[in-house]
């Protein structure tokens, strides 16, 4: 089993400029999500969905948007980068009747220049 | 809302030596608690978890933490730690019937031989 496949792994932009980072598992799961990471802060949940179809904002949603394309893919888009999204985001799934134990992927590491 | 403090950012140990990181939560509500496990340069890991039940729960790599309600606490310990045993641990917590987990900031185990 593959888990959760995050895309790319390592990302520079500049400022003012758009991107998406991918994620899909095959686990089945019926909710995702995206946190990211900053040294010191742990990780803070940017947005979710709770199931294909339905999205919700999470701890620091403002600059992003997402888009649950269908039970297996949960994208996350930067339209218009800024220096403070610098930092390393996970993608991460979980299944209601498992015990609500989050499986995450390695995680994309995002710099904005 | 929930939170989790993870009261030490970094733990330097030496190797054999016994350790505990120390997690408390905010809530008195029921709960689910986890300890997450991120080796450097990748993603998180399941480390253990409670649902119910037993109040001390273990991992298979000799981990082990034990909810106390009362003091809304889930310490992390091991008796004797090894050099691969280093890595960030997170503490997270989720209420019961909630999809979301909330992190903690991370503590750093350092592993000296």
């Amino acid at each position: 089993n593959a888990g959760v496949t995050q895309t790319p792994k390592f990302q520079v932009l500049k400022t003012g400029q758009s991107m998406t980072l991918q994620c899909a598992q095959d686990m089945n799961h019926n909710s995702m999500y995206w946190y990211r990471q900053d040294p010191g802060m742990g990780l803070r949940l940017i947005y979710y969905s709770a199931s294909e179809g339905t999205t919700d904002k999470g701890e620091v949603p403002n600059g992003y948007n997402v888009s649950r394309l269908n039970k297996r893919e949960f994208s996350l888009r930067l339209e218009s980068a800024a220096p403070s999204q610098t930092s390393v985001y996970f993608c991460a799934s979980s299944h209601r009747e498992r015990g609500y134990g989050y499986t995450f992927g390695s995680g994309t590491r995002l710099t904005v220049v | 809302a929930q939170s989790v403090t993870q009261l030490d950012s970094q733990v330097p140990v030496f190797e054999e030596a016994p350790v505990e990181l120390r997690c408390n939560y905010s809530s008195s509500v029921s709960v689910y608690l986890f300890w997450y496990v991120q080796y450097p340069n990748q993603g998180l890991q399941l480390l253990l978890k409670y649902l119910s039940g037993s109040t001390l729960v273990k991992s298979i790599n000799g981990f082990e933490a034990e909810f106390n309600k009362s003091q809304t606490s889930f310490h992390l310990r091991k008796p004797s730690v090894h050099i691969s045993d280093t890595a960030e641990y997170f503490c997270a917590v989720s209420d019961q019937g909630a999809q979301k987990l909330v992190f903690g900031q991370g503590t750093r185990l350092t592993i000296n031989p």
